[in-house]
């Protein structure tokens, strides 16, 4: 079976500085990993995918994730974060060879940008 | 979200009644979810399904079932609503492992 664990709960900070949102998964087999965002109220919205082949992924709004196979990370940054970016993030964890492929989800962290 | 959506946004029940969460999606896509979030917990998933007329139990089916009779249509049943079903509901769809999901905006449900 598959885990995901956030490492923070909440991330405080500033306009403009760079953020890093952590991610750790358990998996004795290959997985697919995704990072989820979802703005007050509404549904989640995929953010990027690391499927296979390079480790850095490029996502939507300037934010990007690089896995690492050794430390089983799959940690988010983005270099400079706006007021915008003010949402809750998921990270999430498939095995594309078991059925139904249903993700599971860490317990997601609260990104807050404040001027 | 664009592609899936779910019917009420809000809702109200007391303990004991019962009441289907409706999810339709446009594309037609075989992979379908219901997921529930709760404050602090994440997403977990209730049932899926992987196409019309197969559905299976996730990590927290009780209380719920599902029915997938075609393949736009996912709806979720409670039976004998309880405190514990006050959640946010989400339905979701998926081309396959792959492509990841799309999320409906989900449905608000309150228990008293």
């Amino acid at each position: 079976a598959q885990s995901v664990t956030q490492l923070d709960s909440q991330v405080p900070v500033f306009e403009e500085a760079p953020v890093e949102l952590r991610c750790n998964y358990s998996s004795s087999v290959s997985v697919y990993l995704f990072w989820y965002v979802q703005y007050p109220n509404q549904g989640l919205q995929l953010l990027l995918k690391y499927l296979s082949g390079s480790t850095l992924v490029k996502g939507i709004n300037g934010f990007e994730a690089e896995f690492n196979k050794s430390q089983t990370s799959f940690h988010l940054r983005k270099p400079s974060v706006h007021i915008s970016d003010t949402a809750e993030y998921f990270c999430a964890v498939s095995a594309p060879n078991q059925a139904g492929t249903a993700l599971i989800f860490g317990k997601g962290t609260t990104l807050s940008v404040s001027s | 979200n664009a592609g899936v959506t779910q019917t009420p946004k809000f809702r109200i029940l007391k303990i004991g009644q019962s009441m289907t969460l409706q999810c339709t999606q446009d594309m037609n896509h075989n992979y379908m979810y219901w997921y529930r979030q709760d404050p602090g917990m994440g997403l977990k998933l209730i049932y899926y399904s992987v196409g019309a007329g197969i559905t299976d139990k996730g990590e927290v089916p009780n209380g719920y079932n599902v029915s997938r009779s075609t393949t736009e249509d996912f709806p979720l049943r409670l039976e004998l609503a309880a405190p514990s079903q006050t959640s946010v509901y989400f339905c979701a769809r998926s081309q396959g492992p792959s492509y990841g999901y799309t999320f409906g905006s989900g449905t608000r449900l309150t228990v008293v």
